[in-house]
């Protein structure tokens, strides 16, 4: 069976800065896919990065980068100079076997000015 | 802009009345999924439809039923509402070409209160 993790339930960040946010994978398939999505208060989840389980690359994309671990298991997500639109829910989420994708039970980000 | 759309963004139903989720999708994908995200926690997925193939996961409830009409539209039926079944519903889509790997697209989802 596929599971997440994320073991940080809230983050605080100051506006400009680097966070990182903390993901662990488990699952037993070779094939699989990795994702970050962003869920402000209004409650739609927001696409933002992606990365295969064949990918040798860390995936980017503008502000987010994804530090990927295949050995370790981990697939942490790294936003660079935090913006205060950026404070919101972010769930990590891994894609495995046929359409079945397992989300982690999120953290909470919090950018101060 | 192609999109998913999810209407009414907030439903209220009374316990034990039928109460019916849309969801439209402008992006003519495949698949069509449907999840449920009670509060603070994170989104469980329901079931998912492969064009007109519906797959249920093994622990979704009965009293959760979907329909498929067309490429378009799909839509989430609660038969008989429960408190506990109060949560917000997502919906998503994805392209259907290269399982497990596909990005999936969501909706703004529909908030359910039950009286």
């Amino acid at each position: 069976a596929q599971k997440i993790t994320q073991t940080q339930p809230g983050m605080f960040v100051q506006e400009k800065e680097a966070v990182t946010l903390d993901c662990t994978y488990d699952t037993s398939d070779q094939s699989y896919g990795l994702f970050w999505y962003k869920q402000p208060s209004s409650g739609e989840m927001i696409f933002l990065i992606y990365q295969g389980s064949y990918d040798e690359q860390n995936a980017t994309e503008g502000r987010y980068s994804l530090n990927f671990q295949k050995a370790r298991k981990s697939a942490n997500l790294v936003i660079s100079a935090s913006q205060l639109g950026d404070s919101a829910m972010y769930f990590c989420a891994i894609g495995s076997g046929t359409y079945k994708y397992i989300f982690g039970t999120g953290t909470r980000l919090k950018v101060l000015a | 802009d192609a999109m998913v759309i999810q209407n009414p963004r907030y439903q209220v139903t009374q316990f034990g009345k039928p109460v019916t989720l849309s969801c439209s999708q402008t992006l003519n994908h495949n698949v069509m999924y449907w999840y449920q995200q009670k509060s603070s926690q994170a989104p469980k997925l329901l079931f998912h439809y492969y064009d007109k193939d519906f797959n249920n996961e093994a622990d979704t409830p009965d009293n959760f039923q979907s329909r498929r009409p067309n490429t378009s539209f799909c839509f989430l039926d609660i038969r008989s509402p429960g408190l506990g079944d109060a949560a917000m519903y997502l919906c998503a889509t994805s392209r259907g070409e290269r399982a497990p790997r596909e990005t999936q697209y969501f909706g703004p989802g529909t908030r359910l209160l039950v009286l």
